[in-house]
């Protein structure tokens, strides 16, 4: 099957830096990738879309300055925290949708678990 | 808008059971997929199983089947022979096809124990 490739799968840092999230699609080409946060114990909110080569588009809340995505090739999307506070802390996962196999098809990355000291 | 609503925070069933995990969901699309996908405790998202909503045929994968109603908007999971390995989180998702970017919106979860 399909491969998404989320690096790092874990990251400790210190408040008021960024840090950079990514993304990669293995063997298929994704034009459109998501981003969903996730809290211990609680459900999946979906972040953002990104699509290859244009603007991303987040959700309500969510402020496009402090997460900043790219989604420049159609296997890379990377997520950015900017300025990372302790409540950024959470579990970060991106789905990348196969350009080949249509709208059914998505592909989870094994997620990163940020912590903001 | 999408919305899905898992109604169970946490099951538990004994090892062999049957359990049943429900799901209601709420959409204005024709079109649109339903998931059931599971979250062991590695965080790794699997897909269980998937239903088309045009098609009226529950679907089925080994131990897994779905029970669509589409005019009631429900869509639950049965596990038939439950075994230890079964123990995660589940999530049921709704996507839609062509408007919204097909993003897949997920219900709370439902943290599912199978017992030795």
């Amino acid at each position: 099957g399909a491969v998404v490739s989320q690096h790092p799968s874990r990251v400790i840092c210190k408040s008021g830096t960024s840090v950079k999230i990514e993304c990669r699609s293995l063997d298929f080409q994704a034009t459109t990738m998501f981003w969903y946060r996730q809290f211990p114990k609680q459900s999946l909110m979906l972040m953002a879309t990104s699509n290859e080569g244009s603007k991303a588009t987040y959700e309500q809340g969510v402020e496009k300055d402090k997460f900043l995505i790219n989604h420049a090739s159609l296997t890379l999307s990377t997520l950015t925290v900017t300025s990372a506070h302790p409540e950024d802390s959470s579990f970060y996962i991106c789905s990348a949708r196969d350009r080949e196999t249509g709208m059914g098809k998505l592909f989870f990355g094994s997620g990163t678990q940020l912590s903001v000291l | 808008a999408q919305t899905v609503t898992q109604s169970q925070p946490e099951m538990s069933v004994q090892e062999a059971e049957t359990v049943t995990l429900s799901c209601t969901y709420d959409t204005s699309e024709n079109n649109y997929y339903l998931f059931w996908y599971k979250q062991p405790p590695s965080r790794q998202m699997i897909l269980v199983i998937r239903q088309e909503a045009y098609k009226q045929q529950n679907a089925t994968e080994n131990r897994f089947s779905v029970n669509f109603q589409k005019a009631a908007k429900s869509f639950s999971l049965k596990i038939s022979d439950s075994q230890l390995g079964d123990t995660a989180m589940y999530f049921c998702a709704s996507r839609t096809l062509y408007n919204q970017g097909g993003k897949l919106i997920f219900g709370q979860g439902t943290e599912l124990s199978v017992k030795p």
